[in-house]
């Protein structure tokens, strides 16, 4: 365990339905960042939060994709009008000022049907 | 842009040694990183380097030369639970220095 939380662990949606993935990092990590990661491959970078600020947005990232990172705590993810292709483990990490070594939560496994 | 390249499978016995090899290209460059991840679990950090030459925690050390964009993660007395997925991710000047490309990764497999 390596004290960043993720809610929830699986989440089955139908195509077109809208989730939302929540991720608490660990308390005095100011860095927060979403990942996508599909089977076989490296995590792929989606976004960055310093504090409650969104510094950077994956050019990959369709507008079906929000994050959120209210009061520089917890953040959200929300995936508007799934499809079939957003199927895969969503990650998220923290880290401290420093950055080098970012804390992976256990991710939310999502299946878009 | 950016790329990394990592061998996908590597084999080897309990106690043997095993190299994991990561190459990369990209526009600019803070250091290389290394992670371990069992399957269903998460990445795992496990290594840091920015400067060139050899880094060592326990049976892990990590190896990086920047004139070549290339770096490897050695295992030492391989133990059955270091059966895993290996990622080697790059640190990049994009993103306010918070880029973190990560390669395909190398499974590997500790075989008794």
């Amino acid at each position: 365990d390596t004290g960043v939380s993720q809610d929830p662990r699986h989440k089955i949606t139908k195509r077109g339905q809208n989730v939302t993935f929540r991720c608490d990092p660990i308390s005095e990590h100011n860095r927060l960042y979403w990942y996508r990661q599909t089977l076989g491959q490296g995590p792929e970078f989606l976004t960055y939060f310093q504090n409650e600020a969104q510094l950077e947005k994956s050019r990959l990232l369709s507008d079906r994709f929000s994050a959120e990172r209210p009061k520089g705590s917890f953040s959200t993810l929300e995936i508007q009008r799934t499809e079939q292709g957003d199927s895969a483990m969503y990650l998220c990490a923290s880290s401290s000022s420093s950055g080098s070594t970012q804390y992976f939560g256990p991710g939310t496994r999502l299946l878009v049907l | 842009g950016q790329s990394l390249e990592q061998p996908s499978e590597v084999t080897a016995v309990e106690g043997a040694i095993v190299q994991i090899n990561c190459t990369y290209q990209t526009s600019g460059f803070y250091g290389l990183s290394w992670y371990q991840q069992h399957d269903g679990g998460a990445p795992t950090f496990l290594s840091y380097n920015a400067l060139d030459g050899l880094e060592e925690t326990g049976r892990f050390s990590s190896f990086l030369s920047r004139s070549d964009s290339y770096g490897y993660l050695l295992l030492q007395e391989l133990q059955m639970k270091d059966s895993a997925s290996y990622f080697c991710a790059v640190r990049s000047p994009d993103n306010y220095g918070q880029n973190f490309v990560f390669g395909p990764g190398t499974r590997l497999s500790v075989l008794p």
